[in-house]
């Protein structure tokens, strides 16, 4: 089992909808989690980190439920250009080194 | 450079044959990684450096890997007598957060580079 798992899509949603991806961890030693954006043949690049209280950030909303060890993301009034494949990441550590854990991704597709 | 910059962009490799890729993090950062992401899939961790020391090599798949950075800048990733299996893109990602501060993650990122695309034939 993956430590990381995503629901690798895609999900193919029109202009204007809102659409939800959800993350779950396995380590519950994980102690920072963050949602990554990859366009396709590009390199990752940070689109939000996520608190346990929530975040938001314009359009875009993050969880974190850490009793359940569940992380998800949340999309709102989708646009042509969100079209992506969303990873979930978390980072835990021990005595001097650091991991960021990807998962495989979940690919979004907006539709005219 | 403002950012990561990997070299070569593009590999083909002849299997058996050796190969050296090479990241140029940002300028003072001390957090350095290597990734291998094949297609279709998230990057796998492979080792992580802190300054010049490798503290993490835990994700190499094999003793075919090899990674440096002896100066704490520059590094390097090997791989030796290359197979089909190590086709992928090879990502080099650098941060400034120090390893053991967990809570400076929340307000910092780790910057990819362009990544080295590697076909075994």
């Amino acid at each position: 089992r993956k430590e990381v798992e995503q629901d690798p899509g895609p999900f193919n949603v029109p202009e204007g909808a809102t659409v939800a991806f959800n993350c779950t961890y396995s380590n519950s030693a994980s102690q920072s989690f963050f949602w990554y954006r990859q366009d396709c043949r590009k390199e990752p690049k940070l689109l939000m980190s996520v608190y346990s209280s929530g975040n938001e950030d314009g359009r875009f909303t993050a969880q974190l439920n850490r009793a359940s060890q569940y992380i998800s993301l949340l999309i709102r009034d989708s646009k042509l250009s969100d079209s992506a494949t969303y990873l979930c990441v978390v980072n835990h550590y021990s005595y001097n080194t650091d991991k960021l854990i990807f998962g495989t991704g979940t690919r979004l597709q907006v539709f005219p | 450079g403002a950012g990561v910059s990997q070299s070569p962009r593009y590999k083909v490799a002849k299997r058996g044959q050796d190969v050296a890729l090479r990241c140029d993090p940002i300028s003072g950062h001390v957090s350095l990684f290597w990734y291998q992401q094949a297609l279709g899939q998230g990057p796998e961790f492979l080792t992580y450096f802190q300054n010049e020391a490798q503290l993490d090599k835990s994700g190499l798949p094999s003793d075919r890997f090899f990674a440096e950075r002896p100066e704490g800048s520059v590094s390097t990733l090997k791989i030796q007598r290359t197979q089909q299996e190590d086709s992928a893109v090879y990502l080099c990602a650098s941060s400034f957060v120090r390893g053991g501060a967990p809570h400076i993650w929340m307000n910092t990122e780790a910057f990819f580079g362009q990544g080295t695309r590697l076909t075994v034939v």
